[in-house]
């Protein structure tokens, strides 16, 4: 167990649908990012935040949008849902701001399903 | 699109033998690490190895770093079917702090 926490485990919607995947990072990891795992693009980094404070963006469409709480947890909101979307999300955390040497903890991810 | 590849795609060994997964990169690297994935699973942490190292061990696990060649590679000694698992390398760039860049992946099967 990684200690990160990812719900729901499985989600099942219909296109154009919006859904929320919510991550509660490792007790004290300051830093959450987000990936898509698909079968055609691989692990794809998506965005980090450090502290409720964006730091980094990669492949992450418009569509998509994430935040970090003042509680550190993060959400990653995913809308006008294509077959595309289709994929595992993972969360990871990390203690510091992601400089450095920075070692990811991973969750055990969200299955999106887009019918 | 992801930096680099990973080969072979897959590894079919029996029990006892050791594993080699090789990992190419294109850019200057801060870090190169390895993560293991079980099917369909979250990413584990294995081993990461600085830009300055060569040679870093950890357990039945021996992973190399050849920076001129921009290449890495992972060993695995004595495989146990518990090994079979898909393994990813992940960079992590200079001047791109955080994000880590992961290649294709090794799906390790190990037959008892």
């Amino acid at each position: 167990d990684s200690g990160v926490t990812q719900t729901p485990k499985h989600l099942i919607t219909a296109t154009g649908q919006r859904v929320t995947l919510r991550c509660s990072p490792r007790s004290g990891d300051l830093s959450v990012y987000w990936y898509q795992q698909s079968l055609d693009q691989g692990l794809q980094f998506l965005i980090h935040y450090y502290n409720g404070e964006e730091r980094a963006k990669g492949n992450i469409l418009e569509r998509f949008s994430a935040q970090q709480f003042p509680d550190l947890h993060s959400e990653l909101n995913l809308s006008s849902l294509e077959l595309g979307d289709s994929a595992l999300y993972f969360c990871a955390s990390s203690v510091g701001e992601g400089t450095g040497q920075n070692i990811q903890y991973f969750g055990a991810g969200t299955r999106l399903s887009v019918l | 699109s992801q930096q680099g590849e990973e080969d072979p795609q897959a590894l079919s060994i029996q029990e006892g033998e050791n594993a080699t997964m090789n990992c190419s990169y294109k850019t200057s690297i801060n870090n190169l690490q390895w993560y293991r994935q079980n099917s369909g699973r979250g990413l584990v942490h294995l081993i990461l190895i600085r830009s300055n190292e060569r040679e870093k061990h950890s357990g039945r696990l021996r992973v190399t770093l050849d920076t001129s060649k921009k290449s890495s590679s992972l060993l695995i000694t004595a495989s146990r079917a518990a090994d079979t698992a898909s393994y990813f390398c992940a960079k992590q760039n200079t001047g791109t702090a955080s994000k880590l860049t992961f290649g294709t992946g090794t799906r390790l099967q190990v037959t008892l």
